[in-house]
């Protein structure tokens, strides 16, 4: 069975310093990873997805993320943080093999990033 | 181009009625996805539409019911709503291949329907 795990409910950041939002995850083949944000009352914003290739992924407003496939983790990182990214964050997983296109998501993780 | 939309943005419903929720996925996207999501539960998988047949269904009880027209709008359907059904309820379409292959696209989400029972 699919699942994902982001072990922190909450990650506080102070505004210029590098953020690091973890995630791993269980597929029994090849995954598709995403990362999503969301903020109050809104849906969900697709930030950037691992399908194949380079490990390391460039998505939306700088943020990347890099897949490990021997740790299964897939770890959402920002160089530099903004109060504005405040937000709650989503890892999502969906096997290869898998034809639709059903999602799994982690518990979510919310970043608070200080002025 | 214009986002998936859902409607209603809120409702309020008593035990025991029914509802019906819409959503438009974006122009040529053929695949549509409902998710639900509470504090409890986090976001969970419904079910999904492509080409008006039904591709996967989530653990939900048979009160939870989904459909998708011939222009990829769906609905879906909650009848004798109990208080744990309120929720934000999510809809997501996806572009596909012509074939219906699931392709590597990502879901592009509405805002959702918060329905409260009371």
């Amino acid at each position: 069975a699919q699942s994902v795990a982001q072990p922190e409910d909450q990650v506080n950041v102070a505004e210029g310093n590098p953020l690091t939002v973890k995630c791993t995850y269980s597929v029994s083949g090849n995954p598709y990873l995403f990362w999503y944000v969301q903020y109050p009352n809104r849906g969900l914003q697709f930030l950037l997805k691992y399908i194949t290739g380079d490990n390391l992924v460039k998505g939306s407003y700088g943020f990347e993320a890099e897949f490990n496939k021997s740790q299964t983790s897939f770890h959402l990182k920002k160089p530099s943080a903004l109060v504005s990214d405040s937000a709650l964050y989503f890892c999502a997983v969906r096997d290869m093999a898998d034809s639709s296109y059903k999602l799994i998501f982690g518990s979510g993780t919310r970043l608070l990033v200080r002025p | 181009k214009a986002g998936v939309t859902q409607t209603p943005r809120y409702l309020i419903k008593t035990r025991g009625q029914q509802v019906t929720l819409s959503c438009s996925p974006i122009s040529g996207h053929r695949s549509v996805s409902w998710y639900q999501q509470t504090p409890g539960q986090g976001l969970q998988f419904l079910f999904e539409y492509f080409s008006e047949t039904q591709r996967n269904k989530g653990n939900f009880p048979g009160r939870f019911s989904g459909r998708q027209f011939s222009n990829s709008r769906s609905e879906m359907n909650v009848s004798t709503l109990e208080l744990g059904d309120s929720a934000l309820y999510l809809c997501a379409s996806s572009w596909t291949r012509l074939a219906g292959g699931p392709g590597t696209g990502e879901l592009f989400f509405g805002e959702g329907s918060r329905l409260t029972v009371l």
